[in-house]
C-alpha cells in the first residue's frame, strides 16, 4: 500500500536551533501534504496544508514565519521549525493525499517527536 | 467553524467487554468520515464512511454513519488488551479535521 516516510523520527536539540522535518510519499504522487501537531494526550491539530509549487495555507494561530513549509516536488514536503523553543516541543505528523485518489484516506508518516531543551 | 467532537474522552474496560465510541460533527463540504487507531506513532486507518446507514465491518470492529444526525459510532466487540489505543474520528472536507479522540484502555 501507499507509504509516507517521515524523517527524522526523533530530535533533541537546544533552544534556538532550527529543525527541518521531511515528509516523502514513497510510491505515489501527492500534490497536497498536511502537517499536524499533537500534544500529549490530545488529538491532531492541523497546522498547515502544503501545496506542491505554491505557498502553504496555514491554519489560524499558526505562525508562518515560525513554521516554514516547502513543497518543491510531488513527493517531498518539508517543515522547518525556526529558532525552536521548549514550547515547540511536540509530536509532528505529516500526511499525504494521492493525486489519483483524492477521495481516499490520507496516508500518514510515523511522526517526529521534537524535544527542545 | 468546522467541528468534530468525540465521546467519551476516556474509557476503561475489561477484556471481553463491548464498547461504543461516538463521533459527532458540524462541517461544511462534507466528503467522508474516517476512523483511525493511534498507538505510539501515527494513526492507522480503520474505516472510511461516506453513505448513511451502511455498516462497515472488520473483524471485531464495525462502524456506521448517520448523515442526517451528523453522527458516527465505532463498535468494538470482545475487546482485547491490544485494542488499547486512542481512537480518532476525522471528517474530510478539503482537509481532514480530527476530533478530540477517545482513549480506550482494556485491562485483562
Amino acid at each position: 500500500g501507499a507509504v509516507v516516510s517521515q524523517h527524522p523520527s526523533r530530535v533533541i536539540c537546544k533552544s534556538g536551533t532550527s529543525v527541518k522535518i521531511e515528509c516523502r510519499s514513497l510510491d505515489f504522487q501527492a500534490t497536497t501534504m498536511f502537517w499536524y501537531r499533537q500534544f500529549p494526550k490530545q488529538s491532531l491539530m492541523l497546522m498547515a496544508t502544503s501545496n506542491e509549487g505554491s505557498k502553504a495555507t496555514y491554519e489560524q494561530g499558526v505562525e508562518k514565519d515560525k513554521f516554514l513549509i516547502n513543497h518543491a516536488s510531488l513527493t517531498l514536503s518539508t517543515l522547518t521549525v525556526t529558532s525552536a523553543h521548549p514550547e515547540d516541543s511536540s509530536f509532528y505528523i505529516c500526511s499525504a493525499r494521492d493525486i489519483q485518489t483524492l477521495n481516499q484516506p490520507q496516508h500518514f508518516g510515523d511522526g517526529t517527536r521534537l524535544s527542545i531543551l | 467553524e468546522d467541528k468534530v467532537v468525540q465521546s467519551p474522552l476516556s474509557l476503561v474496560v475489561h477484556e471481553g467487554d463491548t464498547v461504543t465510541l461516538n463521533c459527532s460533527y458540524e462541517v461544511t463540504n462534507f466528503r467522508s468520515l474516517l476512523w483511525y487507531k493511534q498507538e505510539k506513532k501515527a494513526p492507522t486507518f480503520l474505516f472510511m464512511l461516506t453513505s448513511s446507514g451502511i455498516e462497515k465491518k472488520s473483524g471485531r470492529l464495525s462502524s456506521i454513519l448517520d448523515k442526517k444526525e451528523l453522527f458516527s459510532i465505532l463498535n468494538i466487540t470482545a475487546t482485547q488488551t491490544g485494542d488499547s489505543a486512542i481512537y480518532l474520528c476525522a471528517v474530510a472536507t478539503d482537509k481532514l479535521i480530527f476530533g478530540t479522540g477517545t482513549r480506550l484502555q482494556v485491562f485483562p
